[in-house]
């Protein structure tokens, strides 16, 4: 069935160091794949998306690669700072318009100050 | 504050009775989506509509559930006979939907809800 999953539930990372959070996704008929970023007592926040034919998309200080041939899916956040402490979700979606959204399980994200 | 508002934030209810939840969107979304988060997993689909039509339904949405959304703006979600299997964070998200193109979903800070 369809299923997009973290390797990690939680990483620690020293403020001022680079992060990567990495996903595992088994559906390959998504056209999208897509980062949310969820603080505690808040709704998932968009962070980043890509189409599936792309490799590579930056953003401000995040970048998304995505390797469709081993199913894999990173967030890389530059510089990661304090206010960057939260759980990230991988997500997927089909279609150009965002039907519906299915969510891995999250990665929480501690920065060390 | 992402624009969307969610009412009320946080509903402590008894098992058997009935609840009801509000959302209000982004004033021209048009699409509207409820999804339900347990602690520490990510958040499962549930719901969506477009403008008053209800678009599709998870099977996660028992008999028990009614989601509405009359004129299409703000939307309802009632939850009939709570079971504490029910408990759970109740989010709404919406989305403007044009042709062509990606509709990111903005959320609401979601209704808690626990069933005792």
């Amino acid at each position: 069935g369809e299923s997009v999953g973290l390797h990690l539930p939680t990483l620690s990372v020293q403020e001022g160091d680079n992060s990567i959070i990495n996903c595992a996704y088994s559906n390959s008929a998504s056209d999208y794949f897509i980062w949310y970023k969820q603080e505690s007592g808040k709704g998932p926040q968009f962070i980043i998306d890509i189409r599936s034919n792309m490799d590579k998309r930056q953003g401000q200080r995040v970048t998304v690669l995505l390797n469709k041939t081993v199913k894999h899916l990173s967030l890389q956040i530059a510089a990661t700072q304090p206010g960057d402490s939260a759980v990230y979700f991988c997500a997927e979606t089909r279609g150009t318009s965002y039907d519906k959204v299915i969510f891995g399980p999250g990665t929480s994200l501690s920065v060390i100050p | 504050d992402t624009g969307v508002s969610q009412d009320p934030r946080h509903k402590i209810t008894k098992r058997g009775q009935n609840v009801t939840f509000r959302c209000d969107p982004i004033s021209e979304h048009n699409r509207l989506y409820w999804y339900r988060q347990t602690l520490g997993q990510g958040p499962e689909f549930l719901t969506y509509f477009q403008n008053e039509a209800q678009l599709e339904k998870s099977r996660l949405l028992s008999d028990r559930f009614s989601a509405e959304r009359p004129k299409g703006s703000f939307s309802t979600l009632e939850i009939q006979r709570t079971e504490q299997g029910d408990s759970a964070m109740y989010l709404c998200a919406s989305s403007l939907a044009l042709a062509g193109g990606t509709y990111e979903q903005y959320f609401g800070p979601g209704t808690r809800l626990t069933v005792t």
